[in-house]
């Protein structure tokens, strides 16, 4: 079953526009979610990461969400570039530790057009 | 310079075939971890170790064996590839401690015909 949800599959935005990305997840415990960007054909490169209840992050045009109680993050991407064209994936780890597991959703493809 | 390396890059087998995936961290990372990834699937563990001579069972390990030789060096086996193999594997190293993030190589396209 799967436990990390992304939403929409995929999505086309034109360059400039701001743009949304959902993750629900079902994960137990939730320590923690983070927000990688995989270029096609390339590993996954981290955005951000979200610890806290109601945490909030901010990295340059991304900016991230987590409500745990409702467990679902949110990546907003403002004013795209061609170059966020890529997959977004949303990792949800149930340890604080290296014992733990990270359960990984099957992204977001984001494609940002002229 | 890139902290993991994967090799090779493309992979091109038949069923039945011996295949070995490398990788080589230089982060300095206990952990290392190799993963597969599907089209409609998040990706998946299969094997991951916490130094040389240690090899833990991801989640789907069957099919597959690994080795990790020294700190830097992790490989995956598989000694009768078959098609369902057929994937995108990542291989990642962290610190592991708290929520440490886990730093990915390229990837490596295996192809089992």
């Amino acid at each position: 079953k799967t436990q990390v949800e992304q939403s929409p599959q995929s999505l086309v935005v034109r360059q400039g526009e701001n743009c949304v990305l959902q993750c629900n997840y079902s994960v137990t415990p939730d320590n923690h979610l983070r927000w990688f960007k995989q270029d096609t054909g390339k590993g996954l490169v981290s955005l951000t990461v979200l610890v806290h209840e109601n945490d909030k992050t901010s990295n340059g045009r991304y900016s991230a969400t987590l409500d745990k109680d409702a467990k679902h993050s949110t990546l907003h991407i403002t004013a795209t570039l061609l170059d966020d064209t890529a997959t977004y994936i949303c990792v949800v780890g149930d340890r604080g530790s290296a014992l733990g597991r990270l359960h990984f959703g099957a992204g977001t493809q984001l494609i940002v057009i002229p | 310079e890139a902290a993991v390396t994967q090799s090779p890059r493309n992979k091109v087998t038949v069923t039945g075939g011996n295949v070995t995936l490398s990788c080589r961290q230089t982060n300095s990372h206990n952990y290392m971890y190799w993963y597969r990834q599907d089209t409609g699937h998040g990706l998946r563990l299969i094997h991951y170790s916490y130094g040389a001579g240690n090899l833990q069972i991801g989640d789907v390990p069957d099919g597959y064996k690994a080795t990790r030789t020294t700190q830097e060096d992790f490989f995956l086996l598989l000694e009768l590839a078959s098609p369902s193999q057929t994937s995108l594997y990542f291989c990642a190293s962290s610190a592991g401690q708290n929520y440490a993030e886990q730093f990915f190589g390229p990837g490596t396209r295996l192809t089992v015909l």
